[in-house]
């Protein structure tokens, strides 16, 4: 299967500081990228979808200004978390469908805010 | 009503032994159906995809997708503790995922 590698597997920041998640597809080119965030126990939740070129979509109750999405490239998307705090706490998991079929995911960015 | 139902679980079965896994849906518009595994900290691992109902079958796994019903089923046969990880049903009827809420397995030694 397609390849989706995510960095890093593990940040743990101060409250008030920015994160980086990077996600690349390493076999394919990723036109479209899919952010998910998941709490303990509970499933996936699509926080947005980024597109290459273009400005991510995001779902509804996602703020956009705090979890600044970039896909500037076909195989690299971003996910920048601003101004952490306790709360965005949480495991975050990127993903793509090379053919609009089957997603595979990254290895997932475990974030803890202190 | 959630759009993908799955059952939580926990499930715990002693090694060998068939692990049963099921989703219903509400949307009939759903056309791809996949299954997940997913380790603790880790991310989910494609393990099935099918598109159309019927019954697939790759070594110990098989997916069934009842379209009529709206049910997909996923069954491990021989079960194995390495097979212990949360299972995630997902389906799409186009680019977005819709995943059921995972359940959680673990096959006794």
């Amino acid at each position: 299967g397609a390849v989706v590698s995510q960095h890093p597997s593990r940040v743990i920041c101060k409250s008030g500081t920015s994160v980086k998640i990077e996600c690349r597809s390493l076999d394919f080119q990723a036109t479209t990228m899919f952010w998910y965030r998941q709490f303990p126990k509970q499933s996936l939740m699509l926080m947005a979808t980024s597109n290459e070129g273009s400005k991510a979509t995001y779902e509804q109750g996602v703020e956009k200004d705090k979890f600044l999405i970039n896909h500037a490239s076909l195989t690299l998307s971003t996910l920048t978390v601003t101004s952490a705090h306790p709360e965005d706490s949480s495991f975050y998991i990127c993903s793509s469908r090379p053919g609009a079929t089957e997603a595979f995911f990254g290895q997932g960015t475990r974030l803890t805010v202190v | 009503q959630k759009e993908v139902e799955q059952d939580p679980g926990p499930l715990s079965v002693p090694e060998g032994a068939i692990v049963s896994l099921n989703c219903t849906y509400s949307n009939s518009a759903f056309q791809y159906f996949m299954w997940y595994r997913q380790y603790s900290r880790k991310g989910p691992e494609l393990l099935m995809y099918t598109y159309s109902s019927g019954n697939k079958e790759d070594g110990r796994f098989t997916a069934q997708v009842d379209k009529s019903s709206k049910y997909i089923s996923l069954f491990i046969r021989d079960s194995q503790p390495s097979d212990s990880a949360t299972y995630l049903c997902a389906m799409s009827e186009d680019y977005k995922l819709s995943f059921g809420a995972g359940t959680t397995v673990t096959v006794r030694a």
